[in-house]
């Protein structure tokens, strides 16, 4: 039972150009949705968030987009940069799981030079 | 000035051994988890302690006890361990309602 789906296990983009990852989610209970960001042999690391009461965030290079009618989230990154290199999760909670985050599967993310 | 720490990074043993794993976090946080990524890369939740009181246990074997002697720390001990136990594990912790900040994870082994 995935709740939070990334169906786009690796995306190779060149640098300087945008990035865009993709993230659906089942569950109509989420309604705070976050992106991790993973380097090998690390820790995932917060990258941005939004509620459900927006549809849009963004943090320098990082946008997020979300279309709760779908059920989707976007993660943009622009302008990427060779140290995006990583696996981004998309996370999700909300309802009565609030403290509980769901994550997707992960997207690992090539910046070519 | 590391935030969430987590030891070892590394552990190989044998199954029906017992073994922990420790977690410390210096940010303040009331809330700590265990969080499991299993082969096919997905996180899951195990365990969440918010002021050394644990609300959520996920569907966990009771093999795996949590312990949280105060609310700086959340250690993981796991008895009788089987194959299907490695992994790689990941203590965090956050405010409530906050962003979780992970340690480095535990890559266990079990041969």
């Amino acid at each position: 039972d995935q709740q939070v789906k990334q169906n786009s296990p690796s995306l190779s983009v060149q640098e300087g150009r945008i990035s865009i990852l993709n993230c659906d989610y089942t569950n109509s209970m989420f309604d705070y949705f976050l992106w991790y960001k993973k380097y090998p042999a690390e820790g995932p690391t917060f990258l941005i968030s939004i509620s459900s009461i927006k549809d849009k965030n963004e943090d320098g290079r990082f946008t997020v987009f979300l279309n709760k009618s779908a059920k989707h989230l976007s993660l943009h990154i622009v302008p990427s940069q060779p140290g995006d290199s990583a696996v981004y999760f998309c996370a999700a909670s909300g309802g009565q799981g609030a403290q509980k985050l769901v994550f997707g599967q992960g997207t690992r993310l090539t910046i070519n030079p | 000035d590391t935030a969430v720490s987590q030891t070892p990074k590394y552990l190989v043993t044998q199954m029906g051994n017992d073994k922990s794993i420790k977690c410390e976090q210096n940010l303040g946080h009331d809330t700590m988890y265990w969080y499991k990524q299993d082969s096919k890369k997905f996180l899951k939740i195990m365990f969440s302690y918010n002021n050394k009181e644990l609300i959520i246990n996920e569907t966990v074997p009771n093999r795996f006890s949590p312990k949280s002697p105060d609310k700086a720390h959340l250690n993981l001990h796991i008895n009788s361990l089987e194959l299907g136990d490695s992994a790689v594990y990941f203590c965090a912790s956050s405010h409530p309602y906050s962003p979780l900040h992970f340690g480095n994870g535990t890559r266990l082994t079990v041969t």
